[in-house]
């Protein structure tokens, strides 16, 4: 069946950039997504990527996607404390349904 | 702009008990979702609805039920509640189709001791 793997932790300085990565398994996937989640919330969007693209920027934002390796990345600039949240990589395919990864728990240090 | 509303935030259940999770929204949305959480394992699919009166199995959906009367409820039962049952609990929406991400509420946290 359909997979999402991501790491799960990372910790990154404040000020330096965060690279959070992911792989998928299937290959009809048609948008792929980050979602952030804050303790205690809900997953909240941060960006989506449309399978046909390679890179989405949305200001400290940067969506990668090698649709060849089946990789997606979150690159996030000037990581500050309050990024540190859960990242969620997600795919939707033809069906509707999304299928999530683990998630990546990332620390920024001061 | 209320989105999607679960009720109750918190709630602790003793094995075999029964209990109604509830989701509401109001964004109009035909395609509704219900996923737990449990640490390292991501989210995962139990039930989802694509409009009022269909309603179809995700990847966990054994011990839950859900029904579709209307665009904007989406319900969860549990019929008899078990300790593996403890998770967090989130209902999503979005408009069918296309790219459309999913829209969260805040989730449900339940402990069946």
């Amino acid at each position: 069946g359909e997979d999402v793997e991501q790491s799960l932790f990372l910790s990154v300085r404040e000020g330096d950039s965060s690279v959070i990565n992911c792989t998928y398994t299937d290959s009809s996937s048609t948008y792929l997504y980050w979602y952030k989640q804050e303790p205690g919330a809900g997953l909240q969007l941060l960006t989506y990527i449309f399978s046909n693209m390679d890179m989405k920027q949305d200001q400290r934002l940067t969506v990668l996607l090698n649709k060849k390796d089946k990789h997606l990345s979150l690159r996030i600039a000037d990581t500050q404390t309050g990024d540190s949240a859960i990242y969620f990589c997600a795919e939707r395919d033809y069906g509707q349904n999304f299928v999530f990864g683990p998630g990546t728990r990332l620390s920024v240090l001061p | 702009n209320a989105g999607v509303t679960q009720t109750p935030k918190f709630q602790v259940l003793k094995t075999g008990q029964s209990m109604t999770l509830q989701c509401a929204q109001d964004m109009n949305h035909e395609y509704m979702s219900w996923y737990r959480q449990d640490p390292g394992m991501g989210l995962r699919l139990i039930h989802y609805s694509v409009g009022a009166g269909i309603t179809d199995q995700g990847e966990v959906p054994n011990g839950y039920n859900v029904s579709r009367s209307t665009t904007e409820d989406f319900p969860l039962r549990l019929l008899s509640a078990a300790p593996s049952q403890t998770s967090v609990y989130f209902c999503a929406s979005s408009p069918e189709g296309g790219g459309s991400p999913l829209h969260f509420g805040n989730g449900t946290r339940l402990t069946v001791t």
